[in-house]
C-alpha cells in the first residue's frame, strides 16, 4: 500500500521559535497533500490542503502567516508553524492524495508530536 | 461536504463480530465512503472505501445500502489489538477534502 512518512516524529522546542515538519509520499506522487491538527481525546481537524506548484488553501480559522506550507515537490510538503507558542502543543497529520482510477484515495502519514515549552 | 454520525463508543469480546454504523444523509453522488482506524499517536490507517453495496477485503467489509445514507462496517472476529477509534468519512472522488467526525471508540475485551 501507499506510505507517507512524517519528520520529526517528535519535537519539542522554545516558545518563539519556529518548526518545520516535512511529508513525504514515499511510493507515489502526490499532486495534493493535507496538514491535520489533533489533539488529545478529539478528532482530526483539517487545517489546509497543499497543492504542488502553488499556494495552500487555509480553513477557516487557520492562520495562514502561522502555519506556513510549501509543497514544493510531488513527493514533499512541509508545514512550518511558526513563532510556536504552547497552545500551539498538538499532534500534527497529513496525508497524501493518491491519484487513481476512482476512486483515489488519502492516505495518512505516522504523525508528529510537536511540544512547546 | 456530507457530515458523518457514528456511535462514539462501542464495547466488544474477542472473537466477536463488530458492525459500526454510520449516518450520511446529505451524501452526494459524487461521494466515496472511506474508513479509517486509528491507534493512539499515530496517524490513520485506511481500512475500506466503497461506493455501493458491498466491499470486501482481507480486513473488513463494507456494506452500503441502496439509498447510499448509511454505511456499516463490519469487522469479523475481532481481538484486542482492533481497539481503536474508527472513522467514517464521505468525500468527493477525484479531490475532495475529507472532514472528520467525532470517530467511534471500539473497545474489545478479554
Amino acid at each position: 500500500g501507499a506510505v507517507v512518512s512524517q519528520h520529526p516524529s517528535w519535537v519539542i522546542c522554545k516558545s518563539g521559535t519556529s518548526v518545520k515538519i516535512e511529508c513525504r509520499s514515499l511510493d507515489f506522487q502526490a499532486t495534493t497533500m493535507f496538514w491535520y491538527r489533533q489533539f488529545p481525546k478529539q478528532s482530526l481537524m483539517l487545517m489546509a490542503t497543499s497543492n504542488e506548484g502553488s499556494k495552500a488553501t487555509y480553513e477557516q480559522g487557520v492562520e495562514k502567516d502561522k502555519f506556513l506550507i510549501n509543497h514544493a515537490s510531488l513527493t514533499l510538503s512541509t508545514l512550518t508553524v511558526t513563532s510556536a507558542h504552547p497552545e500551539d502543543s498538538s499532534f500534527y497529520i497529513c496525508s497524501a492524495r493518491q491519484l487513481a482510477t476512482p476512486p483515489d484515495t488519502q492516505y495518512f502519514g505516522p504523525g508528529t508530536r510537536l511540544t512547546v515549552l | 461536504l456530507a457530515k458523518t454520525t457514528q456511535p462514539i463508543s462501542m464495547d466488544s469480546y474477542e472473537g466477536q463480530e463488530v458492525n459500526i454504523t454510520c449516518s450520511h444523509n446529505n451524501i452526494a453522488t459524487n461521494d466515496y465512503i472511506t474508513w479509517y482506524q486509528q491507534f493512539p499517536s499515530q496517524g490513520p490507517r485506511f481500512i475500506i472505501q466503497g461506493y455501493k453495496t458491498k466491499v470486501t477485503n482481507e480486513v473488513a467489509s463494507l456494506f452500503i445500502p441502496a439509498d447510499r445514507k448509511s454505511s456499516t462496517l463490519s469487522l469479523p472476529r475481532v481481538s484486542l489489538s482492533d481497539t481503536a477509534v474508527y472513522y467514517c468519512l464521505v468525500g468527493e472522488n477525484q479531490g475532495g477534502k475529507l472532514i472528520f467526525g467525532q470517530g467511534t471508540e471500539l473497545s474489545v475485551k478479554p
